[in-house]
């Protein structure tokens, strides 16, 4: 079954503080995972990605740890400042399929408070 | 700023009324999805399209929606018959390739009354 799903629902941290958003899944084909940031009434925006060669890729404040094994992803944020406060959606696709349909995760809203 | 051009950004319907949409992809795009997404933030692939020729779309899509991305006009999104289960924002988003990243528009919401 093509799930994507995504823990807490709802995180809220302090200024200058680290954000850990968790993202798991269970079709074993998908192998490229993009984050995409969403902000009240916009589209949403692709953060940072990570295919599954890899373990980590870093952007910024922004970093992604893969576990292939366990089929787990988390979003580090670093030093989060209120700008980064945003609904976060974890996505999944098989990368070289035809069509490019990605799965989402329901999202994680963050809050970061001043 | 998106470079994916959604119009209107808000489309209010009677139930069994036509709602049209429309998407203007990014300039050099010609692969566009559709996805609706409802107010639980689930996200649901409605169609694609490689120029002008669908590439997959759902059952949903195929009974009640229309769709088409003609060659030098927006693409849009009708549904014919409008149910209060089809309120939701509706994301149109282009890429370069196939398995390229999508950039999305902001979307356009529409309310069934």
């Amino acid at each position: 079954q093509q799930q994507v799903r995504q823990s807490p629902q709802s995180l809220t941290v302090w200024e200058g503080e680290t954000a850990i958003l968790n993202c798991s899944y269970e079709d074993s084909t998908f192998n490229y995972f993009p984050w995409y940031q969403q902000f009240p009434g916009e589209g949403p925006a692709l953060l940072i990605s990570i295919s599954s060669v890899s373990d980590k890729k870093e952007d910024g404040r922004f970093t992604i740890f893969f576990n292939k094994r366990e089929k787990k992803l988390s979003l580090h944020i670093t030093d989060s400042q209120p700008g980064d406060s945003a609904t976060y959606f974890c996505a999944a696709r098989f990368y070289g399929g035809s069509g490019n349909k990605l799965i989402f995760g329901t999202g994680t809203l963050l809050s970061v408070k001043p | 700023n998106s470079k994916v051009i959604q119009t209107p950004r808000y489309l209010v319907k009677g139930q069994g009324q036509k709602a049209k949409m429309r998407c203007i992809p990014e300039k050099g795009h010609p692969v566009v999805f559709w996805y609706q997404q409802n107010k639980n933030n689930e996200f649901k692939f409605l169609i694609n399209f490689q120029n002008q020729e669908v590439l997959q779309q759902i059952d949903m899509t195929e009974k009640r929606f229309s769709a088409e991305c003609p060659s030098n006009s927006p693409c849009s999104l009708e549904i014919q018959s409008s149910e209060a289960g089809d309120s939701a924002l509706y994301l149109c988003a282009s890429s370069f390739r196939q398995n390229s990243d999508y950039t999305f528009g902001s979307g356009t919401r529409l309310l069934v009354i």
